[in-house]
């Protein structure tokens, strides 16, 4: 069974850091891309990044780049996302979620619970 | 950027067919992939490539995309049923959220 469980989440003032982290169990974690997506307090889902199997590749939401940072350490299984100069529009539940994939065509197939991240004075 | 356009809302009453759509530019030439969200609760794949079912969801889902228009049914909704509901996509290399629709089962 696949399990992923998020951590690091709190309070963090404007402009501060956060590193969140999510870890994998129960399939092979070097072998699937994984993604954060994120849910701001009665809001909709917000995809904000993405990293490949091997971590040689990632993306991000324009809203993110330049300021996160996803990696992963896959002889851990976990999954992370470095978070700088966070703005109160930052505060949301993050998810990790597992990139299932055929070819090209790619989807979410598991979430984690989620971590809160509160960006406020 | 990619855009997915989901109605706020859609009532259906128990037993009856739901159907939920998701309008983007030519989104049938993409997958679109369907979750779940109850109150309170992770999101929930119910539909990827389109229409296939992930083990474990009922039969009463299904999807279907042509066009400019994917589309979730729920056949025979249950109470169980009524959830957030978001269609998604893949732009490139970054992925798309609609909206969302909440689905009230009355």
């Amino acid at each position: 069974e696949v399990q992923l469980l998020e951590s690091g989440g709190g309070l963090v003032q404007p402009g501060g850091s956060l590193r969140l982290s999510c870890a994998a169990s129960g399939f092979t974690f070097s072998s699937y891309a994984m993604s954060w997506v994120r849910q701001a307090p009665g809001k909709g889902l917000e995809w904000v990044s993405v990293i490949s199997g091997s971590g040689g590749s990632t993306n991000y939401a324009d809203s993110v780049k330049g300021r996160f940072t996803i990696s992963r350490d896959n002889s851990k299984n976990t999954l992370f996302l470095q978070m700088n100069s966070l703005r109160a529009e930052d505060t949301a539940v993050y998810y990790c979620a597992k990139v299932g994939a055929a070819g090209t065509n790619k989807w979410l197939d598991s979430w984690g619970q989620g971590t809160l991240v509160t960006v406020s004075s | 950027s990619y855009e997915l356009t989901q109605p706020p809302s859609v009532s259906v009453s128990p037993g009856q067919t739901a159907s939920i759509t998701c309008s983007g530019d030519k989104l049938g030439n993409r997958y679109a992939s369907w979750y779940q969200q109850r109150p309170g609760q992770s999101p929930v794949l119910v539909i990827s490539q389109d229409t296939k079912r992930p083990s474990g969801i009922p039969e009463r889902f299904s999807g279907s995309n042509s066009g400019n228009t994917a589309t979730l049914t729920i056949s025979g909704t249950q109470a169980m049923d009524e959830a957030d509901y978001y269609c998604q996509a893949w732009d490139s290399s970054t992925a798309v959220f609609g909206g969302g629709t909440k689905l009230t089962v009355l």
